[in-house]
């Protein structure tokens, strides 16, 4: 069973940093495309940022480049958001999702973790 | 970056009908790139349609979508009462995927 688990959520002041985690099993994680995916409050679904299966190529939102890294560990099954100046506009919960075929960037997620919620503010 | 656009914002319908949703992009999406995912309250999203009229794994047969271009559509017919949800479209041809601002889908 495909499982996706984020932790790393908490309350940061603006302009602090987050290191956002996602624990996969149950495919072989290494094989796939990953994104990270955020929605804040009440509102819709936000696409953050990208990262291929090696990890070789990387993607983001406007919103989040400069501030914002995707990562991956393939020994690990662990893929990672560091945030870093953040700000009020990044409060929201955080999916990390599966791409739906192996080695294929453009492709929708099939699954997605339960998500973390980040909340900025001072 | 290609934005997607979805209406109407909200459909409110009885069980049994059919809802029908758009979804336009502002520059043609591939029609293997263009994906629909429905979100409950207080769950992640869910993947419905992919390839613009492929069913995901599990969806039954009452969900369907069509289009090409810069215009999509998901119809979901003889609603039932867990279809009630929030439907948003997603373009992955663009290395930066965008979403629409979903549709909102309630009971009359």
């Amino acid at each position: 069973e495909v499982q996706l688990l984020e932790s790393g959520g908490g309350l940061v002041q603006p302009g602090g940093s987050l290191r956002l985690s996602c624990a996969a099993s149950g495919f072989t994680f290494r094989s796939f495309d990953m994104t990270w995916v955020r929605q804040a409050p009440g509102k819709g679904l936000e696409w953050v940022a990208g990262i291929s299966s090696t990890g070789g190529s990387t993607y983001y939102a406007d919103s989040v480049k400069g501030r914002f890294t995707i990562s991956r560990d393939n020994s690990n099954n662990v893929l990672h958001l560091q945030m870093n100046s953040l700000r009020a506009e990044d409060t929201a919960v955080y999916y990390c999702a599966k791409a739906r075929i192996e080695r294929t960037y453009n492709a929708p997620s099939d699954y997605w973790g339960q998500g973390t919620l980040v909340i900025v503010s001072s | 970056e290609i934005v997607l656009t979805q209406s109407p914002g909200t459909l409110s319908l009885s069980p049994g009908e059919t809802a029908t949703l758009s979804c336009r992009a502002s520059r043609t999406v591939p029609t293997n790139y263009l994906a629909w995912y429905q979100q409950k309250p207080g769950q992640a999203p869910r993947l419905l349609i992919y390839g613009t009229s492929n069913r995901a794994t599990g969806i039954p047969d009452r969900f369907s979508g069509s289009g090409s271009g810069t215009d999509f559509t998901l119809t979901i017919s003889r609603l039932e009462p867990e279809d009630f949800a929030v439907y948003f479209c997603q373009q992955c041809d663009d290395s930066r995927f965008t979403f629409g601002p979903g549709t909102k889908v309630d009971v009359k």
